[in-house]
């Protein structure tokens, strides 16, 4: 089985700071990994898919990226509205799902 | 507009079967442009897929629940439906209700998603 390690787990940034976020897949994946972010009590939201192609209505400061079996997802500019969890997922295997461990966004 | 509507208990006692269904408005659920699933999350944890099924009735599990769960269409009504057997406190999550969309012959990540339904397994 593929395995995914997300990381970090958690991480603190100031207002306008660039965030990254990091999964790994334990072997090669093409393109098919995608981000959602769930707010505090709601109900998680589909960001990027295929490493990159942006959801529709996301905000630009959103992007993915892939180098190899190296995902990363970069919030350009950090908002308040962005504290939130935020889930890689593996969409290889379509449509069965296997999701990263979750990295926990504040603000310091 | 598509929505989709989890219904269903909200305690469920050791090792009895849990029955959760999904009402899908806006879209019928055999429309070949989508596939419906489960995905559960326990309190304060992460994000855990439990199944999908497709507009044809195919079925994909987890395999570490597959051995306890169906996944099921009832056209009539326009929704679908999980159970879960042999339920214990390890079960205890929110469960989701999910649609993934298919553009040409892929399938996408889950992109729209019910409120969840907070399922506590105790006696």
């Amino acid at each position: 089985d593929i395995q995914m390690t997300q990381s970090p787990s958690s991480l603190s940034a100031s207002v306008g700071d660039r965030v990254t976020i990091t999964c790994r897949a334990s072997q090669g994946i093409s393109n098919y990994l995608a981000w959602y972010q769930q707010k505090p009590g709601k109900v998680p939201k589909l960001l990027i898919y295929d490493a990159s192609t942006l959801q529709s209505g996301v905000p630009s400061r959103f992007s993915g990226s892939r180098s190899g079996t190296d995902f990363t997802l970069t919030i350009s500019s950090l908002q308040p509205e962005d504290v939130a969890t935020y889930f890689c997922q593996m969409h290889n295997d379509a449509p069965t799902w296997t999701f990263g461990q979750g990295t926990k966004v504040e603000i310091k | 507009q598509l929505q989709l509507q989890g219904s269903g208990p909200g305690l469920v006692k050791p090792s009895e079967t849990l029955s959760l269904t999904c009402t899908v408005s806006g879209a019928s659920i055999s429309s070949r442009s989508y596939y419906w699933g489960w995905i559960r999350q326990p309190p304060g944890k992460g994000l855990e897929w439990i199944g999908t099924i497709s507009y044809s009735g195919s079925t994909y599990y987890n395999p570490s629940l597959k051995s306890r769960v169906t996944i099921s269409v009832d056209t009539s009504k326009n929704q679908f439906s999980l159970r879960l057997r042999s339920m214990t406190a390890a079960d205890t999550a929110v469960y989701y209700c999910a649609r993934s969309s298919m553009v040409v012959t892929l399938v996408l990540p889950p992109d729209l998603w019910g409120q969840g339904t907070l399922v506590t397994v105790s006696s």
